[in-house]
C-alpha cells in the first residue's frame, strides 16, 4: 500500500506571508497512463473536504491562484504565495494512482 | 449545479449493519468512478473504497479496515450511488463522505458505532 507522509503537520502563519506544505510518497505515483495522480485536499474548520489541485499542479476551477503545485515522483509541494484568513484549515495530500491514500494533514493556522 | 447528498447515517449497536447512500446531480453519473471516503471524529480522511463506472466494469475495490465487511454498489437509473455496512465496529465510528473523482464531495453522514 501506498503511504502518504507530509511536513510540517502543523503550520501557523502570518497573513500574507508565504506558506509552504511538502509531501512524500512511499512510491512513485506516475500512473501506467503517464499521469501522475498527485491531489491537494483543503478542509476549512467544519465543512466538506475540497479539492484545490490535481495532477500536482492543475487548480480546480475557482482556486485562487496563490494556491500552486509542483513536484515529481515521490516528492510533492502544495505552495500558497500569500497566506489569507480564509486559509485557514487542514491541507491533505492525496494519491490516486493506486487507488486512493490520504496523508495525515497539515494544520494551517494564523499566528 | 452539481449536488452530493448523503444519508442514511446513525446510531447502530457493534456488530449491526447500516446502508447508506448518495444521490448525485449535475454532473454524469454514468462516467464517474464514485468513491467512500470517511473521517473519524477529529481525525484525518480515510479513503474506504471505489466502485468503477460499468463502462470500465464496475468492479469496487476496498480499503483493508472494512474489506469483507462493506460494500459499495451503484444504481445507474437512480444516479445513486450506496455504501452496506456490516458486522459494524465502534472504529467504524466517521462521518462518511461520497465523492465523485475527488472532484465533487457530499457534505457527509454521521455514523456512530456504540452500544
Amino acid at each position: 500500500d501506498v503511504v502518504m507522509t507530509q511536513s510540517p503537520l502543523s503550520l501557523p502563519v502570518t497573513l500574507g506571508q508565504p506558506a509552504s506544505i511538502s509531501c512524500r510518497s512511499s512510491q512513485s505515483l506516475v500512473h501506467s497512463d503517464g499521469n501522475t495522480y498527485l491531489n491537494w485536499i483543503q478542509q476549512r474548520p467544519g465543512q466538506s473536504p475540497r479539492r484545490l489541485i490535481y495532477k500536482i499542479s492543475n487548480r480546480e476551477s475557482g482556486v485562487p491562484d496563490r494556491f500552486s503545485g509542483s513536484g515529481s515522483g515521490t516528492d510533492f509541494t502544495l505552495k500558497i504565495s500569500r497566506v489569507e484568513a480564509e486559509d485557514v484549515g487542514v491541507y491533505y495530500c492525496m494519491q490516486g494512482t493506486h487507488l486512493f491514500t490520504f496523508g495525515p494533514g497539515t494544520k494551517v493556522d494564523i499566528k | 449545479e452539481v449536488q452530493v447528498v448523503e444519508s442514511g447515517g446513525g446510531l447502530v449497536k457493534p456488530g449491526g449493519s447500516l446502508r447508506l447512500s448518495c444521490a448525485a446531480s449535475g454532473f454524469t453519473f454514468t462516467n464517474a468512478w464514485m468513491n467512500w471516503v470517511r473521517q473519524a471524529p477529529g481525525k484525518g480522511l480515510e479513503w474506504v473504497g471505489r466502485i468503477k463506472r460499468k463502462i470500465d466494469g464496475g468492479t469496487t475495490d476496498y480499503a483493508a479496515p472494512v474489506k469483507g465487511r462493506f460494500t459499495i454498489s451503484r444504481d445507474e437509473s437512480k444516479n445513486t450511488l450506496y455504501l452496506e455496512m456490516n458486522s459494524l465496529k465502534t472504529e467504524d465510528t466517521a462521518v462518511y463522505y461520497c465523492t465523485a473523482w475527488a472532484t465533487y464531495w457530499g457534505q457527509g453522514t454521521l455514523v456512530t458505532v456504540s452500544s
